[in-house]
Parts: structure tokens; C-alpha cells; sequence
């Protein structure tokens, strides 16, 4: 198996556009998971969704996250509009149901200038 | 909520000696304890985990121990290698609902 992927693996844009980062979890997989990871704040669970329904979401930071997992090896998370403050390195994990273990992504490090 | 404790946050040994990083964790109710290395670069990696009707684990150069009365748990690695210079990372389950807390990172130097 390639693991989980993720895409792009770099971001860089600018303050007030759009950015839509991309996972495909490893198959047959039901829960997915997106972390950001910064110094500051180490890693945080933003959401995570579990064969392809939103369970928790009180980790998004506000409404300018949004989150979307249309079938079972897509997923996206979306900022829009985008702030410096949001330059972090954002993972992607999943796991199955018969086993706790989650299996993180390369990550992409996104800088909003 | 569950909350999970981590030390130290930086630690450096020597070549060749041991280590040991402890967490403690708050929910009686986690069962699940597994230990994250990441790289510089790269997502975090599982390198081994604990469950709560065990007392310890080992892989070779790594263990780790699990005190359920005290809640804390320990990672140990012994005759350490560059290659281990890495943050790593505890973490507990909350509720047994998949989601895990983790802890706030060592980062590991391997001093040559």
C-alpha cells in the first residue's frame, strides 16, 4: 500500500485566497483524521471523520475551515479566506475500525503570506 | 477533558546510552497508549503501543511500560543510535472513541 497521500505537499499563498488541501487515506480505511501541526500549539485534531460522516469538528479553528469527505478515499480541507496565521503543517491521518492505530501522511506545509 | 503530559520536552544522551521519556495522562478510561517518532520533514510514525491489560512491551531496542494506577507510561530506548534523533510523541485514547490526545513532543539528540 502507498500509504496515506497527501497533496500538494507545499503551499504557499497569499493573505485573503483560497487553499484546498487534499487526502486520500489508505484503503479500506474508515476514519480519517486532519491535524495542524505548529511550534506554538503542537498537534491539534481539527476533525475526523469516520466512514465519511463528520464526528467531531470542535478542533476548526472558525468558519473559514471546512472540511469534506465526499467517499471513502478523498478528502479536503478547505480555508478560505487564508491568514499568516493559519501557516502551519497540516497532516492527514486514518485508521481502521479493528485497530487504533492511526497512520499519518507526509503532511503539507502551507505559509500564507 | 483528558489531558496528556509529556517530559522532558528536549533531551540529549549519548551515543550508545539509554533514554527515557514519561507522559501521564488523566481519563482512567484510555486503553490505548502508542508512541509516535517523527522525522524532520515527515508525518508522525508509529513505533510502538501499549494497551491497558499490559504492563510492558518491547521491539527490539525500544519498550515501553504502562502504569495504569499511576496513569503514566514511558518510552525507553536503549543503546541509542543517530538514526533515533527525532521528536516523539505519547498519546492516549479519549473514551475509546478512536481519537487520540497527545502529548506535547520530546525532541531527542543523539550526541555522537
Amino acid at each position: 500500500d502507498a500509504g496515506v497521500i497527501q497533496s500538494p505537499r507545499h503551499e504557499v499563498t497569499e493573505m485573503g485566497q483560497e487553499v484546498t488541501l487534499r487526502c486520500k487515506p489508505i484503503s479500506g480505511h474508515d476514519y480519517l483524521f486532519w491535524y495542524r501541526q505548529t511550534m506554538m500549539r503542537g498537534l491539534e485534531l481539527l476533525i475526523y471523520f469516520n466512514n465519511n460522516v463528520p464526528i467531531d469538528d470542535s478542533g476548526m479553528p472558525e468558519d473559514r475551515f471546512s472540511a469534506k469527505m465526499p467517499n471513502a478515499s478523498f478528502s479536503t480541507l478547505k480555508i478560505q479566506p487564508s491568514e499568516p496565521r493559519d501557516s502551519a503543517v497540516y497532516f492527514c491521518a486514518s485508521g481502521g475500525a479493528s485497530t487504533d492505530t492511526q497512520y499519518f501522511g507526509p503532511g503539507t506545509r502551507l505559509t500564507v503570506l | 477533558g483528558e489531558n496528556v503530559e509529556q517530559h522532558p520536552s528536549t533531551l540529549s544522551v549519548q551515543e550508545g546510552d539509554s533514554a527515557v521519556i514519561k507522559c501521564t495522562y488523566s481519563d482512567s478510561a484510555s486503553n490505548y497508549f502508542p508512541w509516535y517518532k517523527q522525522e524532520l520533514g515527515k508525518g508522525p510514525q508509529l513505533i510502538i503501543d501499549i494497551r491497558s491489560n499490559v504492563g510492558e512491551k518491547k521491539d527490539q531496542r525500544i519498550a515501553v511500560t504502562l502504569n495504569k494506577t499511576a496513569k503514566h507510561f514511558s518510552l525507553h530506548i536503549t543503546e541509542t543510535q543517530p538514526e533515533d534523533s527525532a521528536v516523539y510523541f505519547c498519546a492516549a485514547d479519549m473514551d475509546s472513541n478512536y481519537q487520540l490526545i497527545w502529548g506535547a513532543g520530546t525532541k531527542l539528540i543523539i550526541k555522537p
